[in-house]
């Protein structure tokens, strides 16, 4: 069990570029989680999907910010127009079930100029 | 919104010493996870609790069960090993869904 795999492990963009970052969950989990975390506001949650299905975007930016998962094997979080602001670690977490634990993956630091 | 509150920030202990973290919420948590986040920024998780106490090794927790309200880590005969930053998080459930909440952290230096 290879636990959740994240990609890319660093990412660096230009102010205005846009960011696609992707994660793999341990195979057989049905929840799927977003989280950042920063220096200034420490972890924090984005979203989470569930069978693939969107449940909870309530941390996300409301805008720029938008995840999917198009099938049971990988979710990604865009970001458009990559301000300063989206510099942070970007983890992706899976659990086999909701409510069970959650298994983190080891994050995208994204950095942007 | 529901709130995560961990003590201490910065812990600093001898080799061999115990001490423990410990977590507040604001509101009834449904469970509580404690992790260590390593040099590399990978959080490993140590205990994933709905209710009671588990132990591995010269680590314990305990989640209240009675209120729901706060979770300790316990660290016994600490070592150099140990140093790192923790974290609890906690799920409320319910309305609040299954996100977690995590506290601000520990960040645990072990000395010689």
């Amino acid at each position: 069990n290879a636990g959740v795999i994240q990609t890319p492990r660093h990412k660096v963009t230009g102010k205005g570029q846009e960011a696609t970052l992707w994660c793999e969950p341990i195979s057989g989990h049905s929840a799927v989680f977003w989280y950042r975390q920063t220096i200034v506001q420490g972890l924090e949650f984005l979203t989470y999907f569930r069978n693939q299905a969107p449940i909870d975007d309530s941390g996300m930016p409301k805008e720029r910010f938008s995840a999917q998962m198009p099938n049971q094997s990988h979710s990604t979080l865009k970001i458009q127009s990559t301000q300063p602001q989206d510099s942070a670690v970007y983890l992706c977490a899976s659990s086999l079930a909701l409510g069970a634990e959650q298994f983190f993956g080891p994050g995208t630091r994204l950095t942007v100029l | 919104g529901d709130q995560v509150e961990q003590s201490p920030s910065a812990l600093s202990l001898h080799e061999g010493t115990d001490s423990a973290l410990r977590c507040n919420f604001t509101t009834t948590m449904r469970s509580v996870q404690w992790f260590r986040q390593n040099s590399r920024g990978s959080l490993i998780s140590l205990f994933y609790l709905a209710s009671g106490t588990k132990e591995n090794g010269r680590l314990k927790s305990a989640f209240d069960s009675k209120e729901r309200r706060y979770s300790t880590l316990h660290i016994r005969d600490a070592q150099l090993e140990d140093s790192g930053t923790y974290f609890c998080a906690a799920e409320a459930g319910g309305g609040s869904g299954n996100k977690l909440i995590f506290g601000t952290g520990t960040l645990l230096s072990v000395k010689p």
